[in-house]
């Protein structure tokens, strides 16, 4: 199937510090990518689509500020978490469509962020 | 919005057992997806689901997709700890995913 990188697969901060996670589609060019907030054992949250060339549609209650979206181009979308704090802490993934079959996604593996 | 709810929610069982995980919406999909993750990984795909009825098999597991196309199960004989991880069932234009079903299979 396709591939979906994510990068770093986790990272460690300061409070306060801004933190940014690259998802790359490696063999497929990708016009809209997905990124999922998740909490251990919890489903996954959708929480903005980013669409190449063009402003990120987020999610109600989902802080567009807080978490800035680029998809500068058709093979990478950056997720940016800003002025970082505690609860912000979270595993972020990322998925995107390979357009073989409507409705598949494929997923990084996933960004597993702490804010100390 | 397209909401699914997936049941149960948690299940541990022994290794040989049959388990059956459950996918409902009062909503029609055109398809369905259902995903496995593992902790510390992103979701992988284990099948797409589109026509009512449509049955499809991967070794152990037995997806079905509802006649009405409302909703879906994932039937996994002889569990094994390999099969231990989350499920999620995934659909609609936004992918709304259900809450997931947590499987512990004991050795």
């Amino acid at each position: 199937g396709a591939v979906v990188s994510q990068h770093p697969s986790w990272v460690i901060c300061k409070s306060g510090t801004s933190v940014k996670i690259e998802c790359r589609s490696l063999d497929f060019q990708a016009t809209t990518m997905f990124w999922y907030r998740q909490f251990p054992k919890q489903s996954l949250m959708l929480m903005a689509t980013s669409n190449e060339g063009s402003k990120a549609t987020y999610e109600q209650g989902v802080e567009k500020d807080k978490f800035l979206i680029n998809h500068a181009s058709l093979t990478l979308s950056t997720l940016t978490v800003t002025s970082a704090h505690p609860e912000d802490s979270s595993f972020y993934i990322c998925s995107a469509h390979s357009g073989s079959v409507v409705g598949e996604l494929f997923f990084g593996e996933g960004s597993r962020l702490t804010v100390l | 919005t397209q909401l699914l709810e997936q049941s149960p929610q948690f299940l541990s069982i022994q290794e040989g057992e049959n388990l059956t995980v459950y996918c409902n919406s009062s909503s029609v999909f055109s398809s369905l997806q259902w995903y496995r993750q593992e902790p510390g990984e992103g979701p992988v795909l284990l099948v797409t689901v589109v026509t009512g009825g449509e049955v499809k098999k991967l070794k152990r597991l037995t997806f079905q997709f509802g006649d009405a196309r409302k909703d879906s199960s994932l039937h996994i004989t002889a569990a094994q700890p390999g099969d231990t991880g989350l499920y999620l069932c995934a659909g609609g234009k936004r992918l709304t995913f259900g809450e997931g079903t947590q499987l512990t299979v004991n050795p």
